[in-house]
C-alpha cells in the first residue's frame, strides 16, 4: 500500500528553527510537494522537490532524499503567523497525489 | 480574479438526501480535483478530471458522482448522502495533471450528514 508518514504535532518557540520530517512508500515518484493550512482554511502551495537536496525558499526550505524516501520542511525564525498544520504529499506512478495526515505545528511565544 | 469558488460554505444535510456541491474555476486550468479531509487522514482524492469532458475515479469515490461539462465548472454530487459523508470537502485545479503542476485550494465545503 502507499504511506506518508508525518509526526502529528510539533511544538516551536517564536524565532527558532523547526523540522518537519515526512517519510514515503508510494508506487513510484514524480515529485513531493509541501503545502500549508491553516485551521479552516483551504492548503497552500509551499515547496515541490522532484530531485534530490535542498531547495531554498525565502525562511522556508524542502529537502528531498528519494533514495530514503524522505523529505523534511525546514521552518527558519518561526513566526506566530506559522502556526499551522503542514501536508507532504507524494505525486505517485499515475500521477495522483498521495497525502500524509500533515502536522500541527504550534509557535509558542 | 477569484481563483476557485466552492458553494455552499457549509451544509447540514438529511442522510437520503441528494446534495450537489458546486466548484468554479476562473484560471482556464484543465486539471480539476475532489478531495474530501477528515480529521487524523490525509487528503484523500474523490474524483478528478485531467480536462473538460473527461472524468476518473479516484481513492475513495463510492456514494459519489461528477462531471466536467466545461473548463470551469467540476460539481460533486452525493445521490443519497450517508453519516460516513461528513468532511470537509475541497475542489482543487491545476493547469494540467502534469507531474510537476501546483493544486490550487478552494476554501472548502463542510458538510454534515445526519
Amino acid at each position: 500500500g502507499q504511506n506518508i508518514d508525518q509526526p502529528t504535532e510539533m511544538t516551536a518557540t517564536e524565532g527558532a528553527i523547526v523540522q518537519i520530517n515526512c517519510t514515503y512508500q508510494t508506487s513510484g515518484f514524480n515529485g513531493l510537494f509541501w503545502y500549508q493550512q491553516h485551521a479552516g482554511e483551504a492548503p497552500t502551495f509551499l515547496s515541490y522537490n522532484v530531485l534530490d537536496g535542498l531547495e531554498e525558499k525565502g525562511r522556508f526550505s524542502s529537502f528531498l532524499s528519494r533514495s530514503k524516501g524522505y523529505s523534511y520542511l525546514l521552518l527558519k525564525e518561526l513566526q506566530m503567523k506559522d502556526s499551522a498544520s503542514y501536508l507532504c504529499a507524494v505525486r505517485d506512478s499515475n500521477y495522483q497525489l498521495i497525502w500524509g495526515a500533515g502536522t500541527k505545528l504550534i509557535i509558542k511565544p | 480574479i477569484a481563483g476557485i469558488t466552492q458553494a455552499p460554505t457549509s451544509q447540514i444535510l438529511a442522510a437520503g438526501r441528494r446534495m450537489t456541491l458546486r466548484c468554479t474555476q476562473d484560471m482556464r486550468h484543465n486539471a480539476m480535483y475532489w478531495y474530501r479531509q477528515d480529521l487524523g487522514l490525509g487528503l484523500r482524492l474523490i474524483h478528478y478530471s485531467n480536462t473538460a469532458g473527461t472524468t476518473g475515479k479516484g481513492e475513495v469515490p463510492d456514494g459519489y458522482s461528477v462531471s466536467r461539462a466545461n473548463t470551469d465548472d467540476f460539481p460533486l454530487t452525493l445521490a443519497s448522502a450517508v453519516p460516513s459523508q461528513t468532511s470537509v470537502y475541497f475542489c482543487a485545479s491545476s493547469e494540467s495533471p502534469g507531474a510537476q503542476e501546483t493544486q490550487y485550494f478552494g476554501p472548502g465545503t463542510r458538510l454534515l450528514v445526519l
